[in-house]
């Protein structure tokens, strides 16, 4: 199974700071298709997950142009670029180049 | 507006099994899969499988099977997801999020999430 590797797992910010999430994957996630299946998900205290990103740099309908995505291969980058009270919750990276799909171990983001 | 509705939460003896339904709506069932996601309490998110709605076909992860089964009820756009022998690790909330037709890649999976339902596994 590919393993999914984020960094850090907790993540003090300030309000109206940036905040940067690293997700490093064990094996390359550009698909035969030629496009990259990797996910982003934010999951508010006691809420379901909820899709911020799709294809490393694709933000979902709804979701603030303060989120972002980037990377290529194996190294990929979640960034807020100024953090928000309601931006606090868990952040997972996930693949769905390879079966099974597989998850980051998640990077809880809190304001300092 | 495009939903999965989950059923409620279970409590559950150990060696019990459990049968947690999401229904879909807002959109053709049967173009899409369903995949099942659980999360053990203050603990991330594991890929328990997937079901095509079109054609039924199933792909498990490798430590559940022979222990779960998914499967889906066309006419009314719902799928399920039954875990037999139950354990106390068993003890998550279970989610349904929609997921690709066919095993393959898709922009349009896990785009949508059910509310989840807590299974607890307790004696």
């Amino acid at each position: 199974d590919v393993v999914m590797t984020q960094s850090p797992l907790s993540l003090p910010v300030t309000l109206g700071q940036p905040a940067s999430i690293s997700c490093r994957s064990s094996q390359s996630l550009v698909y035969s298709d030629g496009n990259t299946y990797l996910n982003w998900f934010q999951q508010r205290p006691g809420q379901s997950p909820r899709r911020l990103i799709y294809k490393v740099s694709n933000r979902d309908s709804g979701v603030p142009d303060r989120f972002s995505g980037s990377g290529s291969g194996t190294d990929f980058t979640l960034k807020i670029s100024r953090v928000e009270a309601e931006d606090v919750g868990v952040y997972y990276c996930m693949q769905g180049t390879h079966w099974p799909q597989t998850f980051g171990q998640g990077t809880k983001v809190e304001i300092k | 507006q495009v939903q999965l509705v989950q059923s409620g939460a279970e409590v559950k003896k150990p060696g019990a099994s459990v049968k947690v339904s999401c229904k879909a709506s807002g959109y053709t069932f049967t173009s899409y899969g369903i995949s099942w996601v659980r999360q053990a309490p203050g603990q991330g998110l594991e890929w328990m499988g997937w079901i095509s709605a079109y054609n039924g076909n199933t792909n498990y992860a490798q430590k559940l099977q022979g222990r779960v089964t998914m499967t889906t009820d066309t006419s009314t756009s719902t799928a399920y997801m039954e875990l037999r022998s139950l354990r106390s690790d068993d003890t998550a909330v279970y989610y349904c999020a929609r997921a690709t037709m066919i095993v393959a890649p898709s922009s349009g999976a896990f785009d949508i999430w059910g509310q989840g339902t807590m299974v607890t596994v307790s004696s």
